[in-house]
């Protein structure tokens, strides 16, 4: 069966550091990846997407960039990070198309 | 991009109840799906519905599909405390904010 992971699942940083978050898929091959931004109790923002390795598309311009260095691998960056860049962050996979995704458990961020 | 607008924001029942929570648009949908939320985790897919007028049932659950696709609505019958969470409709990509939905045991 298939399952996707998030790590970590909690994260403190202060503004102007660093970030990485990273999303791994078991159990298919050649998924389609996507990272999303959730604000409290709120709908979902999409981020990145990709359809393969090293294939990334950015839907919203920011100081975050993706990564897919391998097929079920995809990661989330940034260099320097904003206070506005707290919230909760999912990965999800889908095979044929975006009708049928299925999320990880979710990275929450908060940026002090 | 189509902005899907969901209504009421928040709906706070008690057990046995039941509860309609509502999501719209000014465009045409090609697909539309329903997603449930717990807190702390990620969304899980309910349902996709493809057809005008579609009506699709999952337990005490019963989606419906606009006539025209621009609407679609979720009915949940007798409400348990297990129902509990955020149920977002969304279309592919584009995520409506979605209805917190509290039911009170």
């Amino acid at each position: 069966s298939q399952t996707i992971h998030q790590w970590p699942a909690t994260l403190v940083q202060p503004v102007g550091s660093p970030l990485s978050l990273e999303c791994t898929v078991e159990g298919t091959s050649n998924p389609n990846l996507y990272w999303y931004r959730q604000a409290a109790g709120r709908g979902l923002q999409l981020l990145f997407y990709s359809v393969g390795i090293g294939q990334i598309s950015s839907e919203v311009p920011q100081n975050l960039s993706a990564s897919r260095p391998q097929d079920r691998q995809f990661i989330l960056s940034s260099k320097k990070l904003l206070l506005s860049d707290s919230g909760f962050y999912l990965c999800a996979w889908s095979l044929m198309g975006p009708e049928t995704q299925y999320f990880g458990p979710g990275t929450r961020l908060l940026v002090l | 991009t189509q902005l899907l607008e969901q209504s009421p924001q928040f709906l706070s029942i008690q057990e046995g109840e039941n509860l309609t929570v509502y999501c719209n648009s000014s465009s045409v949908f090609s697909s539309l799906q329903w997603y449930r939320q717990e807190p702390g985790e990620g969304p899980v897919l309910l349902v996709t519905v493809v057809t005008g007028g579609e009506v699709k049932k999952l337990k005490r659950l019963t989606f419906q599909f606009g006539d025209a696709r621009k609407d679609s609505s979720l009915h949940i019958t007798a409400a348990q405390p297990g129902d509990t969470g955020l149920y977002l409709c969304a279309n592919k990509l584009s995520f409506g904010a979605g209805t917190t939905v509290t039911v009170r045991a």
